[in-house]
């Protein structure tokens, strides 16, 4: 599986947009990009996918880029309880959902 | 729907002594797998299953061991515990059939070994 690039740790106000970098330069055409967040050491909560096209769903919206070598997460409106640990992952359609995690982005969100 | 159900929430073992981590979804799922989360980094693949009678290696699967009878559990098993294995486990479950379905995990189990 491509591996992904995130910032360590990221700070939002509340009631603004956190945007979430991740680099995956290495992503092949059957990988789709994957988003998934941790809030204090409960289990990860699926956030949205997609492979080329911008998806948007009621948590966030996912933009990838053409040569889809990154993409962003947009929480549009951050509040506290989104504060949590944000994990980009790309994966094979048919590994098996077999994810690898890496160290993922810690979202401050401040009042 | 329950979804992912891990017990139990919390245990304390001495080392060599035995366990097993019991996780059960209601999804049917076919695909289901077992993770560990030590302080401050990402999670780890440790065993995997696509099917009932079917299981593999993930990146870390040593000291572990899995079977699945069902569809609905994926119990981990530690026959002779190390404190190296005092982790945060993770079970989660997807729809194998659609390649591309995302992970449902349950809320962890917090091991200490002594």
């Amino acid at each position: 599986d491509a591996k992904t690039t995130q910032p360590p740790s990221m700070d939002c106000a509340e009631g603004r947009a956190a945007n979430l970098p991740c680099n995956h330069s290495t992503i092949s055409g059957n990988e789709y990009v994957y988003w998934y967040r941790q809030i204090h050491s409960q289990g990860p909560q699926y956030i949205i996918h997609g492979l080329k096209n911008n998806e948007t769903n009621e948590m966030a919206s996912l933009i990838i880029t053409e040569d889809r070598k990154s993409s962003t997460l947009i929480l549009p409106h951050a509040t506290l309880r989104d504060t949590a640990v944000y994990y980009c992952i790309v994966n094979k359609k048919n590994a098996g959902n077999m994810l690898t995690f890496g160290g993922g982005t810690r979202l401050m969100v401040k009042p | 729907n329950a979804g992912v159900t891990q017990t139990p929430k919390f245990q304390v073992l001495k080392t060599g002594q035995s366990m097993t981590l019991q996780c059960a979804q209601d999804m049917n799922h076919e695909y289901m797998s077992w993770y560990r989360q030590d302080p401050g980094m990402g999670l780890r693949l440790i065993h995997y299953s696509v099917g009932a009678g079917i299981t593999d290696q993930g990146e870390v699967p040593n000291g572990y061991n899995v079977s699945r009878s069902t569809t609905e559990d994926f119990p981990l098993r530690l026959l002779s515990a190390a404190p190296s294995q005092t982790s945060v486990y993770f079970c989660a479950s997807s729809d194998w059939d659609r390649g591309n379905s995302p992970l449902h995990f349950g809320n962890g189990t917090r091991l200490t070994v002594t």
